[in-house]
């Protein structure tokens, strides 16, 4: 059974630094790609990241450009975002997502996802 | 602004068939596959249909989705209780280099 399980959320002031942490297991976790999308409260979802399954690969939505970093331990089959200069607009649930599929980013999909950490950026 | 255009809201009662829409541009739904999302209350999204038309094991027959160029749709046919939920396209954009999503559609049951 696939599962994904996040942790490191918490409440953190305005350019303060967090990491979340996302343990995999149920399936072979250096074979898969894995994202992060965010939930802003009572808004939709947004893409935040993604890293291929070497790591040598990664995409970052543009408001997190160089403020985020997205990596993966295989050893640990653990996906993590470290997550620095914090804004209150970064307030969101967290959700780490792995993908299926395959043909290219375009043909890929999220198919299964965490229960998701809750961010909150405030002073 | 989501950059996939999805109405925020659809409605219909029980065994109605109900469609949502989901509008992009070339660089998304154009040249990409389009996946669903459904988020019941107070927890994760879970996938609904990928590469356009395609239903995850244990998904009922009743979902349904099609793509016609930058446009995509998802259809609910039998309405039950249980689908009152918000629904989610995603597609990966070219010109953006990640995923896009539409801002949502509350489905609500009357």
């Amino acid at each position: 059974e696939v599962q994904l399980l996040e942790s490191g959320g918490g409440l953190v002031q305005p350019g303060g630094s967090l990491k979340l942490s996302c343990a995999a297991s149920g399936f072979t976790f250096n074979s898969v790609a894995m994202s992060w999308v965010r939930q802003a409260p009572g808004k939709g979802l947004q893409w935040v990241s993604t890293i291929n399954n070497s790591g040598g690969t990664t995409f970052y939505t543009d408001s997190v450009k160089g403020r985020f970093t997205v990596s993966r331990d295989s050893s640990k089959n653990t996906l993590y975002l470290q997550m620095n200069s914090l804004r209150v607009e970064d307030t969101a649930v967290y959700y780490c997502a792995k993908y299926a599929g395959g043909g290219g980013w375009s043909l890929i999909y999220f198919d299964y996802w965490g229960q998701g950490a809750q961010v909150t950026v405030s002073s | 602004q989501s950059v996939l255009t999805q109405p925020p809201s659809a409605s219909g009662t029980p065994g109605q068939r109900v469609t949502i829409s989901c509008s992009g541009s070339s660089s998304n739904i154009g040249s990409s596959a389009v996946n669903w999302y459904q988020q019941l209350p107070g927890a994760a999204p879970k996938l609904l249909m990928y590469s356009n038309n395609w239903r995850p094991s244990g998904v009922p027959d009743r979902f349904s989705g099609s793509k016609s160029g930058a446009s995509a749709s998802l259809a609910i046919s039998g309405l039950q209780s249980e689908d009152e939920a918000d629904y989610y396209c995603t597609a990966w954009d070219d010109r953006m280099n990640g995923w896009v999503f539409g801002g949502g559609t509350k489905l609500t049951v009357l």
